[in-house]
């Protein structure tokens, strides 16, 4: 089936800094890829999500590309806030598009003010 | 829009005793339904898929006879742990897929049920 690996946590950043969190995944064809968070006490939300290489999905600031050439699916914030703390977490079907989800094992953001 | 809830939200149990989850999509139909199981500080693991009307399909060694999953209306689909063990302990989820999601094939996260066996 399909897999993720995401960096791993957690990453401590000041307010207004740039964000990178990498993201690369093996998989059969191109599917859906999505980028969810999970806030402290809270259900999974779906951030964004790219359906085609070459994508750019984006909400609230952050964005990434689907990157078909190095399988790569990063996610990005120009500037982030304190309110941005959270777990965020890489997904993909684990193998069609139709399947239930394979998640990375997420990455802990914490932003400091 | 596209609210998922589960219930009960946390949950004790004795070893040896069955417990029912249940995850409901609130305001709209969902024809598929999803359980997920999470250890603390780790990732989600796809556990089984549950279509309406028909039985669940389940991830390759997840105990099916353990783990019973219904998925009786487009609304509700329950996860009963049966004769659990302090090993069961952990984070279930479940997520729903909108009968009208198309091609996108999103979920919606329900906020998940804590499971204690002692």
């Amino acid at each position: 089936g399909n897999s993720v690996t995401q960096m791993e946590g957690p990453v401590t950043l000041s307010e207004e800094a740039f964000l990178t969190i990498n993201c690369t995944y093996t998989a059969t064809g191109y599917p859906s890829l999505f980028w969810y968070v999970q806030y402290p006490g809270e259900g999974l939300q779906l951030l964004l999500k790219a359906t085609k290489a070459d994508d750019k999905g984006s909400n609230k600031g952050f964005e990434a590309t689907y990157r078909k050439e190095t399988t790569s699916f990063h996610l990005e914030k120009g500037s982030v806030q304190v309110s941005d703390s959270a777990v965020y977490f890489c997904a993909l079907p684990v193998r069609g598009g139709a399947d239930g989800l394979t998640f990375g094992k997420g990455t802990h953001l914490i932003i400091q003010p | 829009g596209a609210v998922v809830s589960q219930h009960p939200s946390w949950v004790i149990c004795k070893s040896g005793t069955s417990v029912k989850i249940e995850c409901r999509s609130l305001d709209f139909q969902a024809t598929t339904m999803f359980w997920y199981r999470q250890f603390p500080k780790q990732s989600l693991m796809l556990m089984a898929t549950s279509n309406e009307g028909s039985k669940a399909t389940y991830e390759q060694g997840v105990e099916k006879d353990k783990f019973l999953i219904n998925h009786a209306s487009l609304t509700l689909s329950t996860l009963t742990v049966t004769s659990a063990h302090p090993e069961d302990s952990s984070f279930y989820i479940c997520s729903a897929r909108a009968a009208t999601s198309g091609a996108t094939y999103e979920q919606y996260f329900g906020p998940g049920t804590r499971l204690t066996v002692t």
